[in-house]
């Protein structure tokens, strides 16, 4: 019974590169949560999505972050033009619906130089 | 604004010695409380939910309790493998997302 898979695990872009990470959640489970953990900070949500659909960005930066969760295939959060402050452990979870308790993947590791 | 602080920050105990971790909390309504474990370079591990004030929840040597202000997860008689970071989360009625705190460093000495 696989868990949450996210791609890649480490990921390394130079500044004004674009980084795409990927996410598959549990079989079965829906709903996708991405959030991000920032070095010597704790987890914060960016965006919270359904099949085709985004429930909640509220926790998107305004520029350059985008995500999509196609009805076929992974989630995806795209940042373009990556900076320094980028820099950061992005968890993707997934559920089996919005009230359920969220299941995190093993993160992608991002740096950028 | 919905709010979680936990306590304290960091933690060392010796093996065997029980304690709490405090995750104090302000939500708009609150649909479930979370906890969560997370070793280092890991994802975080689900552990417990708690809905309503005087729930508690146990497995091997956590117990979660949860009241209309604050939630409690207790360790008895800690092992070295306990050693991690905790973290609480709660998550208000009509939303997805989850807000944690900055978590609670345990570190169990032999």
């Amino acid at each position: 019974n696989a868990g949450v898979m996210q791609n890649p695990r480490h990921l390394v872009r130079r500044r004004g590169q674009e980084a795409r990470l990927r996410c598959s959640p549990m079989k079965g489970h829906s709903h996708v949560y991405w959030y991000r953990q920032l070095p010597e900070e704790g987890l914060k949500f960016m965006v919270y999505l359904q099949k085709e659909n985004i429930i909640d960005e509220s926790g998107m930066p305004k520029e350059r972050f985008s995500a999509e969760f196609p009805k076929e295939g992974p989630s995806i959060l795209r940042i373009q033009q990556v900076v320094r402050g980028d820099s950061a452990a992005y968890f993707c979870a997934s559920s089996p619906g919005d009230s359920y308790e969220q299941y995190f993947g093993p993160g992608t590791r991002l740096t950028v130089t | 604004e919905d709010q979680v602080t936990q306590s304290p920050e960091a933690l060392r105990l010796q093996e065997g010695e029980s304690s709490s971790l405090n995750c104090s909390y302000t939500v708009s309504g609150l649909r479930g409380l979370f906890w969560y474990r997370q070793d280092p370079g890991k994802g975080p591990e689900f552990l417990f939910t708690l809905y309503s004030a005087g729930e508690e929840k146990e497995k091997e040597r956590l117990k979660a309790t949860l009241t209309k202000k604050e939630s409690f997860l207790h360790i008895t008689a800690p092992k070295p493998e306990d050693s991690a970071t905790y973290l609480c989360a709660v998550q208000a009625r009509n939303t997805g997302k989850l807000i944690f705190g900055q978590g609670t460093t345990l570190q169990v000495k032999p």
